[in-house]
């Protein structure tokens, strides 16, 4: 098992062009989420999708739109892209976002992007 | 609404030095929590977690017991070693309906040798 991979690593943008960030899990989990990390900001959450074919927004989502393209596939689109949006980005996965609360939250290796 | 506050870094410890982080945090009903660490270039995982009052987390000989009186869910450490150098995220998910983790902001501890 993979677990969760994203893509790209690294990515630089100019004020304005999009891009869209990329997440895929394969362990068969029916949550997928997506966070942003800023220095001395922890995780915020922008998106999160708690089974396929819903979305929801979390802390913040300004600026962002999500697709939960099927049950592994979650990808963040960047319409135009900000100098405010430089950030590492983390994906991540669970079997459910709610129940019993303990679904252990696997993330995966995260993108770094820069917006010039 | 949920919220986690965790001490402040950065920490540094000499290598075998005990460890204390403190995590409080603010929620209706019982919680889960969890600490995960982020070692440096990748991404978060999960150290040890906790889904009900009293109970105890542990791995890798790190604890944390997660006291409702207090609200609180410290995590410690006996004797740290250079490879724990890390930042270290408390986190809760309250209970019911859809409930993402909520995260502090990280305490970044350095070990030297």
């Amino acid at each position: 098992n993979a677990g969760v991979t994203q893509t790209p690593k690294f990515q630089v943008l100019k004020t304005g062009q999009s891009m869209t960030l990329q997440c895929a899990q394969d362990m068969n989990h029916n949550s997928m989420y997506w966070y942003r990390q800023d220095p001395g900001m922890g995780l915020r959450l922008i998106y999160y999708s708690a089974s396929e074919g819903t979305t929801d927004k979390g802390e913040v989502p300004n600026g962002y739109n999500v697709s939960r393209l099927n049950k592994r596939e979650f990808s963040l689109r960047l319409e135009s892209a900000a100098p405010s949006q430089t950030s590492v980005y983390f994906c991540a996965s669970s079997a459910s976002s709610g129940g019993a609360g303990g679904d252990t939250q696997y993330f995966g290796p995260g993108t770094r992007l820069t917006v010039l | 609404g949920n919220s986690v506050t965790q001490m402040e870094g950065p920490v540094t410890l000499s290598e075998e030095a005990f460890l204390t982080i403190n995590c409080t945090y603010t929620a209706t009903g019982y919680p889960s929590l969890f600490w995960y660490v982020q070692y440096p270039g990748e991404g978060l995982q999960l150290l040890l977690k906790a889904t009900k009052a009293d109970d105890k987390g542990s791995n890798k000989g790190f604890e944390a017991t997660y006291r409702k009186e207090t609200t609180s869910f410290h995590l410690e450490k006996g004797s740290v070693q250079v490879s724990d150098s890390a930042v270290y995220f408390c986190a809760l998910r309250a209970l019911g309906g859809n409930t993402p983790l909520v995260f502090g902001k990280g305490t970044r501890l350095s070990v030297i040798a």
